[in-house]
């Protein structure tokens, strides 16, 4: 069965940088890509982009992206998520998706917390 | 890009059908069938139950599905039970080769 299983939790304190990674099983890693979205407290769900694990292709929603990194290691299945220059606004459950048009699995969600 | 619009929230009674609007663009929703809706609920990750517009996943019941008219898709669920109380997000594929979603609707079953 398809499984997507995330890191543990982080504390971080701003202008730090956090590595997420997503360890994905039960299926071929490269025929599908990778997608990424954030949820604050409280808050709807947002698009952070994704990475096509075939040819390493990226698209990174416009305000993130220079910030943001995605990355594969197709020998261990895995995706990493990499966030720099970390302010209090980024404080949130960072979820990794298989990507298909849409995200046909999930990972359980990582919280990443930004505080001095 | 811009999230799609979706009401803050939505009620129906155990037995009813309460339907969710999802509105974008030509650019995303209205320009592709490749539309999904998303359970989440409280402390756990989403759960996909729509795709393409009006397909459901292995397991999803029946009484969920979907459509699309123009620039705006619809989530129907009929026969509401407790169990459905959740929120609901809708995402389409877009024009820039992202993902976009909606606010998300929070549907109370009364």
């Amino acid at each position: 069965q398809v499984q997507l299983v995330q890191s543990g939790a982080e504390v971080k304190k701003p202008g730090a940088s956090v590595k997420v990674s997503c360890k994905a099983s039960g299926y071929t890693f490269s025929t599908y890509g990778i997608g990424w979205v954030r949820q604050a407290p409280g808050q709807g769900l947002e698009w952070m982009g994704w990475i096509n694990t075939f040819n390493g292709y990226r698209n990174y929603a416009q305000k993130l992206q220079d910030r943001v990194t995605m990355t594969t290691d197709t020998s261990t299945s895995t995706a990493y998520l990499e966030l720099r220059s970390l302010r209090s606004d980024d404080t949130a459950v960072y979820y990794c998706g298989r990507v298909n048009y849409s995200l046909d699995f999930w990972g359980q969600g990582t919280l990443v917390t930004v505080s001095s | 890009q811009s999230a799609l619009t979706q009401p803050p929230s939505a009620s129906g009674s155990p037995g009813q059908s309460v339907t969710i609007s999802c509105t974008g663009t030509s650019s995303d929703v209205g320009g592709y069938n490749y539309v999904s809706w998303y359970q989440q609920h409280p402390g756990k990750a989403p759960k996909f139950m729509i795709y393409e517009v009006n397909k459901r996943p292995s397991g999803v019941p029946d009484r969920f599905s979907g459509s699309k008219s123009g620039n705006t898709a619809s989530l129907t669920v009929s026969g509401l039970q407790a169990e459905d109380e959740a929120d609901y997000y809708c995402s389409s594929y877009a024009a820039t080769h992202n993902l976009v979603f909606g606010g998300g609707t929070k549907l109370t079953v009364l």
